[in-house]
């Protein structure tokens, strides 16, 4: 089955910095990688998803890269803000099930 | 958009009975939905996926017969949880596919329902 790697586990960085994070996968069928922003006691919430079929995209300050040679996508926020604070999930899916990476704790210091 | 509700949004029940969780699908019809638990401070991992009108499909080392799942209509699905433990509990989240969107595993979820079991 999918495996999902992802890091950091921990991220910290000052306010209106940016953060990147990384996630691998190991099933070259897997066509669907979404991006989730989980709070506390909250739904996982879709903040961007990318199609294998295209390398980036981008929705104002968030961005993903998908490179499906060597299977790996990353998040980029930018100009980060103290809301952004949360932990973040990538997941990649081929036809049926998703599988999520360990997440990732991103704090944004004023 | 597509909204999945879950009830109740948290429960506390007694070692050895019964909860029952339901998963609601709002403004769409989702052949499939798919169970997940999350443990604090971890991710969320798949339980079980839910197809309507057929058995479930559950993930290695998840007791089908403790944590049953029906899914008897396109905007409902139920998990229930029998002879519950300490152990379960958790932050159980359902989510569904709109069967209407395109062949991409787009998923919505629930709000989640905390369980305490004392």
């Amino acid at each position: 089955g999918e495996n999902v790697e992802q890091h950091p586990s921990t991220l910290s960085v000052q306010e209106g910095d940016s953060a990147v994070i990384k996630c691998t996968y190991s099933d070259s069928a897997s066509n669907y990688f979404p991006w989730y922003k989980q709070e506390l006691g909250k739904r996982p919430q879709l903040i961007i998803d990318i199609r294998s079929n295209v390398g980036e995209k981008k929705d104002q300050r968030i961005a993903v890269t998908l490179n499906k040679t060597a299977k790996h996508f990353s998040l980029h926020i930018t100009e980060t803000q103290p809301e952004d604070s949360a932990v973040y999930f990538c997941a990649a899916s081929g036809s049926y099930q998703l599988t999520f990476g360990k997440g990732t704790k991103l704090s944004v210091i004023p | 958009g597509a909204v999945v509700s879950q009830h109740p949004s948290w429960v506390i029940c007694k070692s050895g009975t019964s909860v029952k969780i339901e998963c609601r699908s709002l403004d769409f019809q989702a052949t499939t939905m798919f169970w997940y638990r999350q443990f604090p401070k971890q991710s969320l991992m798949l339980m079980a996926t839910s197809n309507e009108g057929s058995k479930a499909t559950y993930e290695q080392g998840v007791e089908k017969d403790k944590f049953l799942i029906n899914h008897a209509s396109l905007t409902l699905s139920t998990l229930t949880v029998t002879s519950a433990h300490p152990e379960d509990s958790s932050f159980y989240i359902c989510s569904a596919r709109d069967q209407g969107t395109s062949g991409y595993n787009e998923q919505f979820f629930g709000p989640g329902t905390r369980l305490t079991v004392l």
